[in-house]
């Protein structure tokens, strides 16, 4: 099975802060990469596809990179609505393993 | 607007067993693939279970398989989770989601998932 690993599992920023979040996985995926946004109580919110498209609707200061085992999932300018859970999943092979979260918080 | 929607948790002891439904509306149900991710509280998600639009090709998570069955019933628009000899680590919150049919393999919509809570 492929091992999804995210850093760090929780950070503290600010209203317009820069904000990257890491995952890794135990082998390459090429771009089979997915990034989701959970808030508590609701189920989570598919953000990005494929390292890098972003769904529509989603705000444009997400933005995904990465190929290979390496990727990253960034919000140039952090807004109150984006204090949540990330997730990241590979969808290269089953089992369609997330990582294990990161949880952005106010500072 | 494509809806999901859960039922079927509950409270129940070890070694009991459940169904899970979930119903799908606001799109052809037949041509996509289905998953059942869980969710336990305060912990990550972690993948059940994948179903094939045509139900020829399954997939389970190591710590469910031999014990849950993923079936669906595309007449119906409706996917099943068949959880049998339920354990303590089975609580969790139970989401159904749809895979796209982009070849991205991403889960594009997800239901408001269902309780599971196994409990002596």
């Amino acid at each position: 099975d492929i091992q999804m690993t995210q850093s760090p599992s929780s950070l503290s920023a600010s209203i317009g802060d820069r904000v990257t979040i890491t995952c890794r996985a135990s082998q390459s995926i090429t771009n089979y990469l997915n990034w989701y946004q959970q808030k508590p109580g609701n189920a989570p919110k598919l953000l990005i596809s494929t390292a890098s498209s972003l769904q529509h609707g989603v705000p444009s200061r997400f933005s995904g990179s990465g190929s290979g085992t390496d990727f990253t999932l960034t919000i140039s300018s952090l807004q109150p609505a984006d204090f949540a859970t990330y997730y990241c999943q590979q969808s290269y092979s089953a089992p369609r393993t997330f990582g294990q979260g990161t949880k952005v918080e106010i500072k | 607007e494509v809806q999901l929607v859960e039922s079927g948790g509950g409270l129940l002891k070890p070694g009991g067993s459940l169904r899970l439904s979930c119903a799908a509306s606001g799109f052809t149900f037949s041509s996509y693939s289905m998953n059942w991710v869980r969710q336990a509280p305060g912990k990550g998600l972690e993948w059940v279970s994948y179903i094939c639009s045509l139900s020829k090709t399954i997939y389970y998570a190591d710590s469910v398989r031999g014990r849950f069955t993923v079936s669906r019933d595309n007449a119906q628009n409706s996917l099943y989770l068949q959880m049998n000899s339920l354990r303590d680590e089975d609580t969790a919150v139970y989401y159904c989601a749809r895979e796209s049919i982009t070849g991205a393999r991403d889960f594009d919509y997800w239901g408001q998932g269902t309780l599971v809570t196994v409990s002596s």
